[in-house]
């Protein structure tokens, strides 16, 4: 059963407005989780991350909320850039050796289509 | 995905043969990870490694073996490949709670 899931396989967005990726997990041993992006036949690029102890981690254009209660968190792009088009991968960790640097746990992604 | 190079890129196998795919590091960092992607599917980790000398399992090992002889170096092999392990083979360094990944190795198993 996926620990991780982003229900969303795809979201188009205009240029310019927020985008709004959503994420949703099972497991409560998980204490940390980050957001990675892909472009195609590349490997993923970090892009932001937040601790379980914390609701929310600002870095420029991107914001990612954490409701720890509803096991749910977020990634906001405010404004959304062409160059923001890819696949959004959720990731948690947490559950293989704990601590940092664990094994990630991800969700099968999101394709964000940003358009002119 | 600076530092952290796969090798190969492409691979076609035939049922039964077998592989190494290598996964270098010029960081410094202890901790490895082998992940797969299918399509449609998200990362999903198959073994991974805290330091030299030691590996375990994660979410997908059957059909691997690992190995961690040297700091930079974290080896993925194939003993007998079959059709089910084509995939997208991804190596990733873990530095705190962030992981960085190599560009990928396009594997397929006729």
């Amino acid at each position: 059963d996926q620990q991780v899931k982003q229900n969303s396989p795809s979201l188009s967005v205009q240029e310019g407005r927020i985008s709004i990726l959503n994420c949703d997990y099972t497991n409560s041993m998980f204490d940390y989780f980050l957001w990675y992006k892909k472009y195609p036949a590349e490997g993923p690029t970090f892009l932001i991350s937040i601790s379980s102890i914390k609701d929310k981690n600002e870095d420029g254009r991107f914001t990612v909320f954490l409701n720890k209660s509803a096991k749910h968190l977020s990634l906001h792009i405010v404004p959304s850039q062409p160059g923001d088009s890819a696949v959004y991968f959720c990731a948690a960790s947490g559950i293989y050796s704990g601590g940092g640097a664990d094994g990630l746990t991800f969700g099968k992604g999101t394709h964000l289509i940003i358009q002119p | 995905n600076a530092g952290v190079t796969q090798t190969p890129k492409f691979r076609v196998l035939k049922t039964g043969q077998s592989m190494t795919l290598l996964c270098a590091q010029d960081m410094n960092h202890e901790y490895m990870y082998w992940y797969r992607q299918d399509p449609g599917m998200g990362l999903r980790l198959i073994h991974y490694s805290v330091g030299e000398g030691t590996t375990a399992k994660g979410e997908v090992p059957d059909g691997y073996n690992v190995s961690r002889l040297k700091k930079q170096n974290f080896l993925l092999g194939l003993e007998s490949a079959a059709p089910s392990q084509t995939s997208v083979y991804f190596c990733a360094v873990g530095i705190t709670y962030e992981q960085y990944f190599g560009p990928g190795t396009r594997l397929t198993v006729t």
